[in-house]
């Protein structure tokens, strides 16, 4: 059964970025793309985009183009999560989650549901 | 971007009843070539990461008891918990994943009363 572990607890000034690392274990890291999902205190739920890692394909929520970035390195099957400009607003749980894809290069890739989920990073944005 | 509405926001059912939670969204999920519906449910209990219970519309995650299950096609879907344990009081979130840019609803509230 597929693991995911995540970084540790960070705190940010604001302006600043972050970088949160996902380690997958138990599992075949090609097999899945990995998404971010961030939860503010108290609020819901949000995806921030995903990567297939054997494509080294990503999509992004439009709402954080341009200020996230997703990679993975299949050598050591983690994945990362780097945000930057960050505010306050940015202060939240970040979770990692892996799910099955299909479609192709030619066409586009889509993401299944999300079977796995990592414990949650959390980060502060505080001055 | 597909909207995802789900209500009520918050619920309070007695044990042993049953809770329903409906989800509603913006555009059509169901996929016709494979007549699937790209919609799932999650549990989120405090602190803990979402647990899938529930994809496909209505095919059960593995371990998720059969007191959960899920129902609808198209633009409307419900999860129902048939008898309602004290260990379900969570967050419910619907999900969709037809589009590239997955959406979730807000949340429904579960408690006892």
């Amino acid at each position: 059964q597929v693991q995911l572990v995540q970084s540790g607890a960070e705190v940010k000034k604001p302006g600043s970025s972050v970088k949160v690392s996902c380690k997958a274990s138990g599992g075949t890291f090609s097999d899945y793309a990995i998404s971010w999902v961030r939860q503010a205190p108290g609020q819901g739920l949000e995806w921030m985009g995903g990567i297939i890692p054997i494509f080294d394909t990503t999509n992004y929520a439009q709402k954080f183009q341009g200020r996230v970035t997703i990679t993975a390195d299949e050598s050591t099957d983690t994945a990362y999560m780097k945000l930057s400009s960050l505010r306050s607003e940015d202060t939240a749980v970040y979770f990692c989650a892996k799910s099955l894809y299909y479609g192709s290069a030619s066409t586009t890739y889509y993401y299944n549901y999300m079977d796995v989920w990592g414990k949650g990073t959390t980060v502060i944005v505080s001055s | 971007d597909i909207v995802m509405t789900q209500s009520p926001d918050s619920l309070a059912v007695s044990l042993g009843e049953r809770a329903t939670i409906n989800c509603k969204s913006s555009r059509s999920l169901l996929y016709t070539s494979n007549n699937q519906n790209y919609l799932a449910w999650y549990q989120q209990k405090p602190g803990q990461p979402p647990r899938l219970l529930i994809y496909w519309a209505s095919t059960r995650e593995s371990g998720v008891p059969d007191r959960f299950s899920g129902s609808g096609s198209g633009t409307d879907f419900t999860l129902t918990i048939s008898r309602l344990q004290a260990e379900d009081v969570a967050v419910y979130y619907c999900q969709q994943y037809y589009s590239t840019m997955y959406t979730f609803g807000q949340g429904t509230k579960l408690e006892i009363k």
